[in-house]
């Protein structure tokens, strides 16, 4: 079974402040794909990152930071100086492989961030 | 612009009633899914199809139906709506025949209440 744990269930800050958004996933696969999503208030999903189980470099792409630890079974995600475009909802999720061989991911519940101005 | 596309945005109907949620994409991908998101539950997996021709349950799939007509469409029907089936749905798909490290391409969701 796998199961992904997004413990926080909202997040308010101010402006221009960091951020760190957990996610504790469990599985007993060595492989397997680590994702984050982000929910704008519009409704729509979009694709933030991918890591795969093998790859535990930290990754930065602008105000976003990504930090995996296979010790701790976690993947989580940083905003630093937060903007109040950055309210939304975020997903964690796990995909790893299912019987017969297919993945099947499977989210966290979600974070909701509010940055206020 | 290309990507998935749902139909309707939006359904209202009453307990007992049936309908089709539409879903097609032009990423020529392989993999399509469906997932119904409810407050404080994150997206829950429907049934999805690994490639053409196959079907698969999900987390959740009582109460539902899948059809993969094609490579470009999956159909999800409720033969009898419940208003527990009230919820946001989801349509995704991915670029190989498994999920395998691809990510989703997702829909921009069908909000549905059964009254």
């Amino acid at each position: 079974a796998q199961k992904v744990t997004q413990a926080q269930t909202e997040i308010s800050v101010v402006e221009k402040e960091d951020v760190t958004l957990d996610c504790v996933y469990e599985t007993r696969d060595t492989t397997y794909y680590l994702f984050w999503y982000k929910q704008p208030p519009s409704g729509e999903l979009v694709f933030l990152i991918r890591r795969n189980s093998f790859d535990e470099q930290n990754e930065i792409s602008g105000r976003y930071s990504w930090n995996f630890q296979k010790s701790t079974s976690s993947f989580n995600f940083t905003i630093t100086a937060s903007q109040v475009v950055d309210s939304a909802v975020y997903f964690c999720a796990l995909s790893e492989v299912a019987a017969g061989g297919s993945y099947i991911p499977t989210f966290g519940r979600g974070t909701s961030l509010i940055v206020h101005p | 612009n290309a990507g998935v596309t749902q139909t309707p945005k939006f359904q209202v109907l009453k307990t007992g009633q049936s309908m089709t949620l539409q879903c097609a994409q032009d990423m020529n991908h392989n993999s399509m899914y469906w997932y119904r998101q409810d407050p404080g539950m994150g997206l829950r997996l429907i049934y999805y199809s690994a490639s053409e021709g196959t079907t698969d349950k999900g987390e959740v799939p009582n109460g539902y139906n899948v059809s993969r007509l094609n490579k470009r469409e999956f159909s999800l029907r409720l033969e009898s709506a419940a208003p527990s089936q009230t919820s946001v749905y989801f349509c995704a798909s991915a670029p190989v025949e498994i999920f395998s490290n691809q990510p989703q391409h997702f829909g921009d969701g069908t909000r549905l209440s059964i009254l």
